[in-house]
């Protein structure tokens, strides 16, 4: 089944030591978006990638970044994580950038922050 | 700015009983509307959505949702609840462009 896939599923990392958290798809879908929920709250769009083209959220921390070396895979670079970075993080994937087009969404990982 | 609310955070129901999960955005203009759920350590899943048409759109699982332009609602709605809906319910509209505006989710409680 075509699917959106990330890795691993529960990350713990220390204070200030850098993360990366992996998302593979096998949709072969051209966007690619990167989440972070917290506890009982909506999803809350970091960024996203239409192909190479890479958009940055408005308040994205300077903290995350992203890389996208292929159609298939995208990583979330946490430089120097702080415990209120603690939260679930959603890669989601859609086929084109279009307001009627359907997101699919990973299962997450859940990041702890000691 | 637009805006997307869930009045209700939390909605306990009995299992066999109708359910209705609320949602209400900021503007009727030129709206797509979406119903995901997210359940238990899972990514979120679409559960239906309005882009024209008819008004009431069928979606996975027995739901279903109203498109009420003049009220600027998009409630959902299920007949008879079963303990495996357990799970958060997320109201999500576009209107621009690509970006979802997310509410703050309703957690559908199955009480036996």
């Amino acid at each position: 089944d075509a699917m959106v896939i990330q890795n691993p599923r529960y990350q713990v990392t220390q204070f200030g030591k850098p993360v990366t958290l992996s998302c593979s798809q096998t949709l072969n879908h051209n966007v690619m978006y990167w989440y972070q929920q917290k506890s009982s709250q909506a999803p809350k769009l970091l960024f996203h990638y239409y192909d190479k083209d890479f958009n940055n959220e408005a308040d994205t921390p300077d903290n995350f970044q992203s890389r996208r070396p292929n159609t298939s895979f995208c990583f979330l670079d946490i430089r120097s994580p702080g415990l209120g970075d603690a939260a679930m993080y959603l890669c989601a994937t859609s086929r084109v950038k279009g307001r009627d087009d359907e997101q699919f969404f990973g299962p997450g990982t859940r990041l702890t922050v000691l | 700015a637009q805006s997307v609310t869930q009045l209700d955070s939390q909605v306990p129901v009995f299992e066999e009983a109708p359910v209705e999960l609320r949602c209400n955005y900021s503007s009727s203009v030129s709206v797509y509307l979406f119903w995901y759920v997210q359940y238990p350590n899972q990514g979120l899943q679409l559960l239906l959505k309005y882009l024209s048409g008819s008004t009431l759109v069928k979606g996975i699982n027995g739901f279903e949702a109203e498109f009420n332009k003049s009220q600027t609602s998009f409630h959902l709605r299920k007949p008879s609840v079963h303990i495996s809906d357990t799970a958060e319910y997320f109201c999500a509209v576009s209107w621009s462009n690509y970006q979802l505006i997310w509410g703050a989710g309703t957690k559908l409680i199955i009480k036996p």
